[in-house]
Order: C-alpha cells, then structure tokens, then sequence
C-alpha cells in the first residue's frame, strides 16, 4: 500500500478482554515502531522490530503487551487483559531503515470500558 | 536524560503572524532532532528535521533554530495561516541506539484568520 496501514481504526473493548491491533508497514520498510499516545500526551515508545527481531523492547509497560513481526512485513501488538487505562491511540511508524524517516499510519483509538 | 520538554502547551496566533514553539532537552547523546505536524484523527507527519552540526534549517515558512550549548530547539512558522492549525510535537533520537523517537508533548496550535 501507498501508506502504513493499521487495523481497526477504532476498537472498543470491556476491561479483562485480549485485544490485537495490526500494523502493516510500507512494502520494503525493515524498521517498524509501535507508540502510544495518550490523550493530550506526546507519543510514548513501545517497541522497534527491525526485520522480524525486536531489539528494544523497553517501553512495553508490563507483560500484558507483547508484540510479533513476521515475513519481516506485518505486526501484532496484543494487549491481555486491558484495563482502563491502556485506553489510548496505539500508533504504528515504519521506515526504509533505522536511521530514515519514520512514517506514522493513522493509529488504533482503543477504548476499555 | 531521555526527556524532552516542549511549551507552550497551547499558541493562538493571527494569520500572518509567526508562531514559536520552544523544546529542550538533557541528553547529550540525541543527534537527530525532528518536528512533527498532527491533525485530529491523523498520524504524525514529518515537518522538517535538524542535525546538531547546523544552527538553523530552513524549508518554506518553517525554520529550526537549533542551540546546542543551551541544549535548545525551536520551530518557527513565518506567516502563519489557517491551515497550519495541528498539534506539533519535537522528538529527539539516538543514533546509536534503537533509532527510537522521544517526543515532547505536544503544541496545539491554532492560527486565527
């Protein structure tokens, strides 16, 4: 596709519930990043992949978010057991390489209630 | 000394005038200096970016004044115009790490016609 694409736009969940948000990069792009965006907050890193290994992982908040790559194309960011405040924008960037610039698809609004 | 701090927070500005928005940082180590533009419902977009070898960059109505003993950046829109009514946000990165993006928090804008 002509951008990042992520899925589903928008998704509403009950706290407890396992939800999954899909990012499909840039055809090419090795480099992916997930953030989260808060309202009326900057971006936070999540994690980077870099083809499908994920050398830096350190902005996943606890072992209820884990995230895959695979075929060095899409990725699976998977929230177990949401609670209310996992309630944000989950963002997805992706680029040619590492130390290009990252280009943002249009995020997942994930609301628990 | 991953913090980057970005105000003001909110800028009202007339068509036609200029609007600054001020970031700061900690860490020494940050050698890529991006500013992004976000519209409601949209991913970030990259505006223009800035190296620490250079003191400004210029692309169109935006500048980067970049002030590396003060640890210092600021965005500047001359002749501000309607249109340029986003949020944006200043993000800093290490080039010898995971190429993660940290962000400050953000600067809604909104420019009067």
């Amino acid at each position: 596709g002509a951008g990042v694409s992520q899925s589903p736009s928008n998704k509403v969940t009950e706290k407890g519930k396992d939800v999954e948000l899909r990012c499909d990069p840039i055809s090419g792009h090795t480099a992916l990043y997930w953030y989260r965006q808060s309202l009326g907050q900057g971006l936070e890193f999540l994690i980077y992949f870099q083809g499908n290994s994920a050398p830096d992982k350190s902005g996943l908040p606890s072992d209820r978010f884990s995230a895959e790559r695979t075929g060095g194309s899409v990725s699976t960011l998977t929230i177990q057991r949401t609670q209310q405040e996992d309630s944000a924008v989950y963002l997805c960037a992706s680029s040619r390489a590492a130390n290009t610039e990252a280009f943002f698809g249009q995020g997942t609004r994930l609301t628990v209630v | 000394q991953q913090q980057v701090k970005q105000s003001p927070q909110s800028l009202i500005v007339q068509k036609g005038g200029i609007s600054i928005i001020n970031c700061a940082y900690e860490n020494t180590a940050f050698d890529y200096f991006p500013w992004y533009q976000q519209f409601p419902g949209k991913g970030p977009a990259l505006l223009i970016a800035i190296r620490p070898d250079v003191s400004e960059k210029k692309e169109g109505r935006f500048t980067i004044s970049f002030n590396k003993s003060a640890k210092q950046f600021s965005l500047h829109i001359m002749d501000s115009q309607p249109g340029d009514s986003a949020t944006y946000f200043c993000a800093a990165r290490r080039e010898d790490s995971s190429y993660k993006l940290i962000f400050g928090s953000g600067t809604r804008l909104l420019v009067r016609p």
